[in-house]
């Protein structure tokens, strides 16, 4: 049962264009949402996150936008640049004081 | 100091070996999790400390052994594992416990091989 789903298992986009990453989830429960990205051989490293009270949240080239109705979300990177490059993964957090990931989406910025 | 570092980086050991990954944060974090990573997979959580006590445990089988010995320092004791048990270890830190915004900040991992 995976409550936290990113379908697009890679990106391929070109630099200097908005890449849009998205994720769905099943538990209308969770309290944030976060997006972490991941280098290979490191942990992975925060990004930006949302409340479940508000739709959207900027920060840089970074936003993140929030559909309740639709149990979606999104990561807009603009423009992308190429240290872009990495697994994108999108995670709830619960109220029970867990984080629970998406598979990840790995982005291409081509040059 | 902004990270949360983990020691040893990369490890191999036998079935029959005990050994102990070791974790340290001093950004006065009060949450310490372990995550078990494996290859182009999400992480996936095992162990929560909050306020240096053991509040989640997620099935994992007991030959993974976790310790919070202070505020700064999570250990996980190994012993009698298998080779399915290869993968990364992820520790992690956050501010609270609970609701927290700014999500965790993760250590780089060990990465752990069985032989």
């Amino acid at each position: 049962d995976q409550q936290v789903k990113q379908n697009s298992p890679s990106l391929s986009v070109q630099e200097g264009r908005i890449s849009i990453l998205n994720c769905d989830y099943t538990n209308s429960m969770f309290d944030y949402f976060l997006w972490y990205k991941k280098y290979p051989a490191e942990g992975p490293t925060f990004l930006i996150s949302i409340s479940s009270i508000k739709d959207k949240n900027e920060d840089g080239r970074f936003t993140v936008f929030l559909n309740k109705s639709a149990k979606h979300l999104s990561l807009h990177i603009v423009p992308s640049q190429p240290g872009d490059s990495a697994v994108y993964f999108c995670a709830a957090e619960n109220r029970d004081d867990k984080i629970i990931f998406g598979k990840g989406t790995r982005l291409h910025i081509l040059p | 100091d902004t990270e949360v570092t983990q020691t040893p980086k990369h490890l191999v050991m036998g079935m029959t070996n005990k050994k102990s990954l070791k974790c340290e944060q001093h950004m006065g974090h009060r949450a310490m999790y372990w995550y078990k990573q494996k290859a182009k997979k999400p992480p996936e959580l095992m162990f929560v400390y909050s306020y240096e006590k053991l509040s989640i445990n997620e099935s994992v089988p007991s030959r993974f052994s976790p310790e919070c010995p202070n505020s700064s320092l999570l250990n996980l004791h190994l012993h009698a594992l298998q080779p399915e048990d290869s993968a990364l270890y992820l520790c992690a830190s956050s501010q609270a416990p609970l609701g927290t915004a700014y999500g965790y900040t993760f250590g780089s991992g060990t990465r752990l091989t069985v032989v």
